[in-house]
């Protein structure tokens, strides 16, 4: 299995764009992570999808952050307009239901708003 | 809110020796998970250790073993044998529902 593939793996854009970033999940699993890793906070979840519902949005830090799941294979992670302090690497990551839950983690795009 | 503390932000190990890192949580669960993730600086995070509260046994992964005090709130990682490859950043994660709470990680920095 190819394991959680992201894209891109770095983003540079100017404060006030649109940022897509993608996430195709591990075939198979049935949940889906977003994290966002900054220097100041650390790993924080932003949203989890289950079979492509939003489960639990309460970590988006504003309207301006949106997540959609159209399919079983394919996430985005949309932030329109863009600021600098959005700057950081964001995580997917995905897991299937029963036992531990592990989650198996994209390796991440770095986002630069300047 | 679950909340996960690593108390040190750095530590210092010699290649071959034994270095322990520190992490406890709060929560008022009694069924739960803990997890270990290693970042080294290609950022991927990879799965250390998971441990299940119900089980008293501790978890153990070839030179990476777990000392888990549940009373205690405790879940520190113990890394034998240290090997340079193993410098990197290491997250204790507690699974709350199913999500994880990560701690603000600890620096290993492994020197020969």
């Amino acid at each position: 299995d190819a394991g959680v593939i992201q894209s891109p793996r770095h983003e540079v854009t100017e404060m006030g764009q649109e940022v897509t970033l993608r996430c195709k999940p591990i075939s198979g699993h049935d949940y889906l992570f977003w994290y966002r890793q900054t220097m100041m906070r650390g790993l924080e979840l932003l949203i989890y999808f289950n079979n492509n519902v939003p489960i639990d949005d309460s970590g988006m830090p504003e309207d301006r952050f949106s997540a959609k799941m159209p399919n079983a294979s394919f996430s985005t992670l949309k932030i329109q307009p863009s600021e600098p302090r959005d700057s950081a690497v964001y995580f997917c990551a995905s897991s299937i239901a029963g036992g531990s839950l592990e989650q198996f983690f994209g390796p991440g795009t770095r986002l630069t708003v300047l | 809110a679950q909340t996960v503390t690593q108390s040190q932000p750095e530590m210092s190990v010699q290649e071959a020796e034994t270095v322990t890192l520190s992490c406890t949580y709060d929560t008022s669960e009694s069924d739960y998970y803990l997890f270990w993730y290693k970042q080294p600086p290609s950022r991927q995070m990879i799965l250390v250790i998971r441990q299940e509260a119900y089980k008293q046994q501790n978890a153990t992964e070839n030179r990476f073993s777990v000392n888990f005090q549940k009373a205690a709130k405790s879940f520190s990682l113990k890394i034998s044998d240290s090997q340079l490859g193993d410098a990197a950043m290491y997250f204790c994660a507690y699974r709350a529902g199913y999500a994880l709470n990560f701690g603000k990680g600890t620096s290993l920095l492994v020197t020969p």
